[in-house]
């Protein structure tokens, strides 16, 4: 079975700091990694993926992630925090199997305050 | 392509009441999911559908929960006998079916339990 482990409730930080929020993961196959990003009472956003290939992943509003084997970890940064960033990020972890059916295991979620 | 759409958005009912929710998934995505989701939690996998078939169901998916998709589009989920810990956001979401692709989610149904 696979797991998602996020450090960190919350995190908050200056606009135009650095965003990094942590994923590790534990998976007995390859992984497929995902971050997903959630307003408030809105559903979940895909920010980024990783499947194979480069391990240095972009995604969208200025968000990357490196997918890091030896680590198990999918650390999420963005160099620059607006304002809009602030929401809530979860990472999940999907097995590369058909038989996985592709169904998404969450960590708990990081919800990024951002301060002007 | 409207995304995926669920309905209603907010759900208030009794404990003991059943409630149904409804999913319409992107058009011609042929695997379609269902996840709770508790306040500052993440969502957690419920079942899913590939067309028709209910393929898998979590655990978590007590006798009170059913959930149907029939002829492979929208899809419902059923709880009888609401009970206080059923409160909870429910979120559906829909993928092409492949190995390896993203699953769009709709803005969930916010259930609460009274």
């Amino acid at each position: 079975a696979q797991s998602v482990t996020q450090l960190g409730s919350h995190v908050s930080v200056s606009e135009g700091a650095l965003v990094l929020l942590r994923c590790n993961y534990s998976s007995s196959v390859p992984p497929y990694l995902f971050w997903y990003v959630q307003y408030p009472n809105q559903g979940l956003q895909l920010l980024l993926k990783y499947t194979t290939g480069a391990t240095l992943v972009k995604g969208i509003n200025g968000f990357e992630a490196e997918f890091k084997k030896s680590e198990t970890s999918f650390h999420l940064t963005k160099p620059s925090a607006h304002m809009s960033d602030a929401a809530e990020y979860f990472c999940a972890v999907t097995l590369s199997i058909k038989a996985a059916g592709n169904k998404l295991t969450f960590g708990g979620g990081t919800r990024v305050l951002v301060k002007p | 392509d409207t995304g995926v759409s669920q309905d209603p958005r907010h759900k208030i009912t009794k404990r003991g009441q059943n409630v149904t929710f409804r999913c319409d998934p992107i058009s011609e995505h042929n695997r379609l999911y269902w996840y709770r989701q508790t306040l500052g939690q993440g969502p957690e996998f419920l079942t899913y559908f590939q067309n028709e078939a209910q393929l898998e169901k979590s655990r978590l998916l007590s006798d009170r929960f059913s959930a149907e998709r029939p002829k492979g589009s929208f899809s419902t989920l059923e709880i009888q006998r609401t009970e206080q810990g059923d409160s909870a956001m429910y979120l559906c979401a829909s993928s092409p079916g492949q190995v390896n692709t993203e699953a769009f989610f709709g803005q969930g149904t916010r259930l609460t339990v009274v």
